[in-house]
């Protein structure tokens, strides 16, 4: 099983809709989680850090289940500039970061 | 403040050559991480350094990659002899802590073809 697993999509959405994207980590260990946007040929930034609690940013909601052991994240009123690849990090328990494959969306006019 | 450089942004080498790139982290920053990306995949960490000293470097190819960061800023990561799996997308990654906690900040990457 690997360490961390997204959904790969892709999700095609029209503008203006509600899309949910998940991913699971295996390490219970895990202590920090986050999600990076990546625009096509560009480096990953950070979107949002995912806290105990949840948090929200706007349109961007982030939720943490530790029982299940999964992460979200909750993009409404899409927009076409929303179209990237969503890359959900959790911290491997220690000091290092794991990526995993991405989920690509695609907002469509 | 200034962000992650890289350089060469772009490299086409054929197999069994050898390659360089380089990095300069945002300054302060205690962490520097290589990442390699291949397309269609997330980065997979390749080494990663805390001020000059390598903390992790389990994933790296040791036959044929090196890296160093000397004097705790600057890094090189080398590929000696380069194989037609090494293209990908190279990424250098920063961060003020000493990793797994807070934000990393990347650099534009050096997209790696070798024929």
């Amino acid at each position: 099983r690997k360490e961390v697993e997204q959904d790969p999509g892709p999700f095609n959405v029209p503008e203006g809709a509600t899309v949910a994207f998940n991913c699971t980590y295996s390490n219970s260990a895990s202590q920090s989680f986050f999600w990076y946007r990546q625009d096509c040929r560009k480096e990953p930034k950070l979107l949002m850090s995912v806290y105990s609690s949840g948090n929200e940013d706007g349109r961007f909601t982030a939720q943490l289940n530790r029982a299940s052991q999964y992460i979200s994240l909750l993009i409404r009123d899409s927009k076409l500039s929303d179209s990237a690849t969503y890359l959900c990090v959790v911290n491997s328990g220690t000091y290092k970061y794991i990526f995993g494959t991405g989920t690509r969306l695609k907002v469509l006019a | 403040e200034a962000g992650v450089a890289q350089s060469p942004r772009y490299k086409i080498i054929e197999k069994r050559q050898s390659v360089a790139f380089w990095c300069n982290p945002i300054s302060g920053h205690a962490t520097l991480y290589w990442y390699q990306q291949i397309l269609g995949q997330g980065p997979k960490l390749l080494i990663q350094f805390q001020n000059n000293g390598v903390v992790d470097d389990s994933q790296l190819p040791k036959d044929r990659f090196s890296a160093e960061r000397l004097k705790g800023v600057d890094s090189t990561l080398k590929i000696q002899p380069a194989k037609l799996e090494d293209s990908a997308v190279y990424l250098c990654a920063s961060s003020r802590d000493r990793g797994g906690y807070g934000e990393q900040f990347f650099g534009p990457g050096t997209r790696l073809t070798v024929l």
